[in-house]
């Protein structure tokens, strides 16, 4: 089936660090990937649309600044936590649909644990 | 009210036990449906898509109810493995996905 790497899968950083993470589509070109966050036991959270090309959509309360997205290729999609700070301490995980209508499927990445100190 | 709406959980239930998860969604419009699990400390991994006549996978039924906005997901003779958080999925053409709380389930031998 289609298949969604994300890189890195953990990463310790100091406060103050950006941090990129790379998600990527290895079976099928997406034109549009979703970044999200999830904090321990709580459900995910949509923070950005990336598209490929343009410049992403950031759902209500995101800040564009901190969190930079850049979608290069249709197959790449980067989020750089910029200043990184401990309370952006989450789960990021990357998504890509595939296939339209009703056929519409997303696929998750493995998903980046950030520890910001 | 929330877009997608699931049982609270969690669902603490033995082995061998029947359990079933409960979705609704707000958005008539909305056209696919799908569940999926969500290990601990791991990403969403899809489980299965919901038809409207019903579909079964295994020990897995998912039925939808287009009328009562309804989604469901039962789980016969529940196994160890299936302890995760179960996630209603809703998708509106052209729009996001949109996604339940998850509710959590615990099989206990």
């Amino acid at each position: 089936g289609a298949v969604v790497s994300q890189h890195p899968s953990r990463v310790i950083c100091k406060s103050g660090t950006s941090v990129k993470i790379e998600c990527r589509s290895l079976d099928f070109q997406a034109t549009t990937m979703f970044w999200y966050r999830q904090f321990p036991k709580q459900s995910l959270m949509l923070m950005a649309t990336s598209n490929e090309g343009s410049k992403a959509t950031y759902e209500q309360g995101v800040e564009k600044d901190k969190f930079l997205i850049n979608h290069a290729s249709l197959t790449l999609s980067t989020l750089t936590v910029t200043s990184a700070h401990p309370e952006d301490s989450s789960f990021y995980i990357c998504s890509a649909h595939m296939g339209r209508g009703l056929g519409e499927t997303q696929y998750f990445g493995p998903g980046t644990r950030l520890l910001v100190l | 009210r929330k877009e997608v709406e699931q049982d609270p959980g969690p669902f603490n239930v033995p082995e061998g036990a029947t359990v079933a998860f409960n979705c609704t969604y707000s958005n008539s419009a909305s056209q696919s449906f799908f569940w999926y699990r969500q290990d601990c400390r791991k990403e969403p991994k899809l489980l299965m898509s919901v038809y409207s006549s019903g579909n079964e996978d295994g020990r897995f039924t998912a039925q939808l109810n287009r009328a009562s906005q309804y989604i469901s997901l039962l789980i016969r003779d529940s196994k160890l493995s299936d302890s995760a958080t179960y996630l209603c999925v809703v998708n509106d053409y052209g729009q996001n996905f949109v996604f339940g709380p998850g509710t959590r389930l615990s099989v206990l031998p």
